[in-house]
This record gives C-alpha cells, structure tokens and sequence, in this order.
C-alpha cells in the first residue's frame, strides 16, 4: 500500500530565505509525482509535475526532484515571498493520487 | 479556458439527508475524479469516471457514489449522512487517461453534517 509522507508539517521562515520541502514515498511504481499548493480553504493549484522518467522540473522560482530508488522527491523554493505561504502537498500517481499530509509554510516579511 | 467549477460551494445538511455534488471539468477533459478533505485524514481518493465509466473507486462506503454524463460532467451523492462527512470535497479533471497529465482541481464544495 503506497503511503507518502511530507516533513516538515509546518516550517516558518524569513522572507528571501531559500527552502526545501521533502516528500517520501514507499511504493516506487509510479507514473508521476506532482507538487500542488493549497491555499486556506481553497482548492489544489498545480506546481509541479515530474514524470517517473524524469529527474527534475522547474518552474520560476520552483524547483522540484524526484528519486524513484529512493523513494524520495524535494521541492526547493528560491527566494521565498510572503506570497508563497501556503501549505505545498505531494502526490504519487499509480493510477489514483495518493497525497501526503502536506507541509504548512509560513513566509515573514 | 475555463477551469474546473464544482457546485454549489457550501452546504449545510442534516445528519440521515442525502446530498448531491456537482463537478464540471475543463472544456475537453474527459476524466474527473474526486477527493474528500479533512483536517484528520487529508486528501483521500474516493473515485474516477472516465468516459461515462468509474475506472477506479477508494475504500469509501457504498454511500458514496457518483457519476459521469455524456459532456464529462460529473456527479457525487452521498446518502445517509454522517457527522464524519463533512468535509471540503474536491474534483479534478485531465485530459485523457489521467495517469501521466496533471490533475487540474476545482475550488472545492464545502459540507458541513449538523
């Protein structure tokens, strides 16, 4: 059974700071990885997405990896901005989205 | 292009009613699947229509069901509610199979059980 875990659940931050968010996942059968964002009782918009062949996205100031070995993908967000703060789910894609818990970031001005 | 809508945004029902969620995908989507949210359990799948078809379904109760029409659109009910439903319910659609495109999510309908 694939289980996704996010840690840190919650990381607070000054802004400008650069940080990475880690994903980890049991099951290496996948066919994709994508990083959402979700806003306070909004809906999920879609960061990133990393098929199982590919080793890295990137998308502005986002960067994304993934390491089916290793069962392992990271979100790196350069020069954060008060305006990232939101909490950044993953999900492996095996034919339904598993999500993780999600890590709730928090950018000070 | 238009994204994802989901209707209505809230509701408030009774524990023992039934309820009805609607979900219209992006023009030219043609699977969409649903998920509940809560603060306890998180994203959880519940199921996926492609094609008018339920192509894969979570371990959710035979409560939960749902639907796909002709244009893509889709439809979840939830009968015999339970305190333990209310939650933030959310769909998404993809183009085709949805294994390999990104999920493109609506904004979410919002179900609180008195």
């Amino acid at each position: 059974k694939q289980e996704v875990t996010q840690i840190p659940a919650a990381l607070s931050v000054p802004e400008g700071e650069n940080l990475v968010l880690n994903c980890s996942f049991t099951d290496s059968a996948i066919y994709n990885l994508q990083w959402f964002r979700q806003d306070p009782g909004k809906g999920l918009t879609s960061l990133l997405l990393i098929q199982s062949s590919q080793r890295e996205q990137t998308s502005g100031r986002l960067n994304a990896s993934l390491d089916k070995s290793s069962g392992r993908s990271t979100l790196y967000i350069a020069a954060s901005q008060p305006g990232d703060s939101a909490t950044y789910l993953c999900a492996v894609q095996g034919g339904k989205l598993i999500f993780g818990q999600g890590t709730e970031l928090s950018v000070k001005p | 292009k238009a994204g994802v809508t989901q209707t209505p945004r809230y509701l408030i029902k009774t524990r023992g009613q039934q309820v009805t969620l609607s979900c219209s995908p992006i023009s030219g989507h043609r699977s969409v699947s649903w998920y509940q949210q809560t603060p306890g359990q998180g994203l959880q799948f519940l199921f996926e229509y492609f094609s008018e078809t339920q192509r894969n379904k979570g371990n959710f109760p035979g409560r939960f069901s749902g639907r796909q029409f002709s244009n893509s659109r889709s439809e979840m009910n939830v009968s015999t509610l339970e305190l333990g439903d209310s939650a933030l319910y959310l769909c998404a659609s993809t183009p085709s199979t949805g294994f390999t495109d990104t999920q493109y999510f609506g904004p979410g309908t919002r179900l609180t059980v008195l």
